[in-house]
């Protein structure tokens, strides 16, 4: 079965600085999907970065990059010049569509505080 | 595009009763919808998975006779809480899983809190 472990339950970070949130994963599977997911206070799921295992580049959005590591199976979140918005709980996700279930495996999050 | 509502957003009930709880992708059609279940500060737990026009699959553990699910169309699920008590007091989000495929294709609803007194 997959699993995904986030070690950091709690980082806090000087707002404009960087800071790297850790994942890392098992899974006997090739191919798959992995995903950086962001809750704010308002609960709402919000999709903040996503990899496909397939492709060896890096993935990144804007201020967000991912670490991704495949032989290792593990999965960073890099968040540069961290602004006052960015203090949320993040979530490292896992799936595989070509499950026949097609579920999304979630850490057990990390929550994210800024600085001013 | 691609959104996900849920309603209601907030309920409190008394204990005993049941509770509805709606899922609706407003601008796709879903194959699957999944519901989750969040205790604060903790991560989601999949509770079950549900396909229109079938019965849902439920995770070990969950209940199939206190919650209820029902996927009636390609828009809408249902989670029915039965005879609810203060320890199903919790998070619950919905996602919905749309036709056309793909990795991004998995949508988050805003979630309902329920509070059984």
């Amino acid at each position: 079965a997959q699993t995904v472990t986030q070690s950091q339950p709690e980082m806090s970070v000087q707002e404009a600085e960087t800071v790297t949130l850790s994942c890392t994963y098992d899974t006997s599977e090739s191919d798959y999907y992995l995903f950086w997911y962001k809750q704010p206070p308002s609960r709402q799921m919000i999709l903040v970065i996503r990899q496909e295992a397939y492709k060896q580049q890096n993935a990144t959005e804007n201020r967000f990059s991912v670490n991704f590591q495949k032989a290792a199976k593990s999965f960073s979140l890099k968040i540069s010049d961290s602004q006052l918005g960015d203090a949320a709980m993040y979530f490292c996700a896992y799936r595989n569509p070509m499950n026949r279930d097609d579920k999304i495996i979630f850490g057990k999050g990390t929550r994210l505080h800024i600085l001013p | 595009g691609a959104v996900v509502s849920q309603h209601p957003s907030w309920v409190i009930c008394k204990s005993g009763t049941s509770v509805k709880i709606e899922c609706r992708s407003l601008d796709f059609q879903a194959t699957t919808m999944f519901w989750y279940r969040q205790f604060p500060k903790q991560s989601l737990m999949l509770m079950a998975t549900s396909n229109e026009g079938s019965k849902a699959t439920y995770e070990q553990g969950v209940e199939k006779d206190k919650f209820l699910i029902n996927h009636a169309s390609l828009t809408l699920s249902t989670l029915t809480v039965t005879s609810a008590h203060p320890e199903d007091s919790s998070f619950y989000i919905c996602s919905a899983k749309s036709l056309a495929g793909g990795p991004k294709t998995q949508y988050f609803g805003p979630g309902t809190r329920l509070l059984v007194l």
